[in-house]
């Protein structure tokens, strides 16, 4: 079975500080992709990337960034956290459109 | 960015009865997933379509494409108390280098009293 793995299960942050979200696949897929969950918008892509040190904007990826050094592990960065993240982070790693989620990491910025 | 529209946003049903919801979309899909999440999970792929009219089954879950491309439904048929989470629809615009930027609706909340 694919495993995605999220290295934090809930978070709590400050406002201004810098917030990095690890998440790690053990299936040798290219594809990786973080999303965002908020309740009544469903998912919404974050960023995404389909090589090691490639990454490409999804549709809101104002206030993050992301890392990509090795074909397991993307990282998503909040350079300067803000109130407005708050949310539940879900990373993916995908076979064609097939996405596989981790449990994701529920991050609440104070 | 775009999004699709799920409806109903909330079900709550009696253990046994059938179940529908559905999505909808001003633009074209070539391909329709849905997901469901359970609580303290990430979504789980149940059914994924690929051909305008597809009608797809996965167990007591059955799947359409619409002929437009512009819509998707999912029934769950005789459900039981282990149906209960989130159900969300998805697109995808093309193959390629668009594999898994997915559209996600806002997702339908499923409850089934016993």
């Amino acid at each position: 079975d694919v495993k995605v793995t999220q290295s934090s299960r809930y978070l709590v942050k400050r406002t201004g500080e810098k917030v990095f979200l690890e998440c790690v696949q053990d299936m040798d897929h290219e594809n990786m992709f973080w999303y965002r969950q908020d309740p009544g918008l469903g998912l919404r892509l974050i960023y995404f990337s389909y090589d090691v040190k490639m990454k490409e904007k999804g549709d809101i990826p104002e206030g993050y960034s992301v890392s990509r050094e090795k074909k397991e592990r993307f990282s998503l960065i909040l350079e300067s956290a803000s109130t407005n993240q708050t949310s539940m982070y879900l990373c993916a790693s995908s076979i064609d459109e097939k996405l596989f989620f981790g449990s994701g990491t529920q991050l609440s910025v104070l | 960015g775009q999004q699709l529209n799920q409806s109903p946003q909330s079900m709550f049903i009696q253990e046994g009865e059938d179940v529908s919801m559905n999505c909808t979309s001003s633009s074209i899909f070539n391909t329709w997933l849905w997901y469901k999440q359970e609580p303290g999970e990430g979504p789980v792929l149940l059914i994924a379509l690929y051909k305008a009219g597809e009608l797809t089954s996965n167990g007591r879950l059955t799947a359409q494409f619409g002929i437009t491309r512009k819509d998707s439904f999912l029934n769950i048929s005789a459900s039981i108390p282990s149906d209960v989470g989130i159900y969300f629809c998805a697109g995808q615009k093309g193959g390629g280098t668009s594999y898994g930027k997915l559209t996600f609706g806002q997702g339908t909340i499923l409850t089934v009293h016993p």
